[in-house]
């Protein structure tokens, strides 16, 4: 079974500056996650998916941070303009009706 | 609300030593637990989880963790540790009836040889 993949591995960019990370979760996983870990502290939710629906997105920078979940599989968050602070490991992670959640390699993002 | 306290940021240790990673949470509701681990450049594996039952839970590599409701603790233990087992381990709950994780802020384990 393939896992979750999330691509670019890395990515650097100057402040001011929007990017866009994408992630293919598991086959069949209904729910969708993101998180942002800030080096040295633990993942934290952004926001999470049921199918193509939000169901949770109280912790997500609504002024520069924007998901999407299109036809309910993979997904892309986009962050524009880009701050210093947002320099961090994107994690997606999906999961099935028992809530485990598996997740991808991460996006490590550089704002400089 | 709730939290999860990992009470040391770094555990430096001697390959075949015994080693605990400390985990406190707290919460006004039932929560479920589990330890994720964090190799260098890879994504979170889940390591263990206590969902119900014995409070008393093993990985297939060495791990254990025991949930005490009474201390609101849920601390991870192997009584040997592998240079393979250097990596950062977090602890992390899921309130009940809620679909999300919070995190601690991760414990560094180190094993030297």
């Amino acid at each position: 079974e393939a896992g979750v993949a999330q691509s670019p591995r890395y990515k650097i960019i100057e402040k001011r500056q929007s990017v866009a990370f994408w992630c293919n979760p598991i086959s069949g996983h209904a729910t969708l996650y993101w998180y942002q870990q800030i080096l040295g502290q633990g993942p934290k939710l952004l926001i999470q998916f049921q199918n193509n629906g939000v169901v949770d997105d109280s912790q997500l920078p609504k002024d520069r941070f924007s998901a999407e979940r299109l036809k309910g599989v993979d997904s892309t968050l986009k962050i524009q303009p880009a701050k210093l602070e947002d320099s961090a490991v994107y994690l997606c992670a999906s999961s099935t009706q028992n809530y485990e959640q598996y997740f991808g390699p991460g996006t490590r993002l550089t704002v400089t | 609300a709730q939290s999860v306290t990992q009470l040391d940021s770094q555990v430096p240790v001697f390959e075949e030593a015994p080693v605990e990673l400390r985990c406190n949470y707290s919460s006004s509701v039932s929560v479920y637990l589990f330890w994720y681990v964090q190799y260098p450049n890879q994504g979170l594996q889940l390591l263990l989880k206590y969902l119900s039952g014995s409070t008393l839970v093993e990985s297939i590599n060495g791990f254990e963790a025991e949930f005490n409701k009474s201390q609101t603790s849920f601390h991870l233990r192997k009584p040997s540790v592998h240079i393979s087992d250097t990596a950062e381990y977090f602890c992390a709950v899921r309130p009940s009836g809620y679909n999300k994780l919070i995190f601690g802020a991760g414990t560094r384990l180190a094993v030297h040889p």
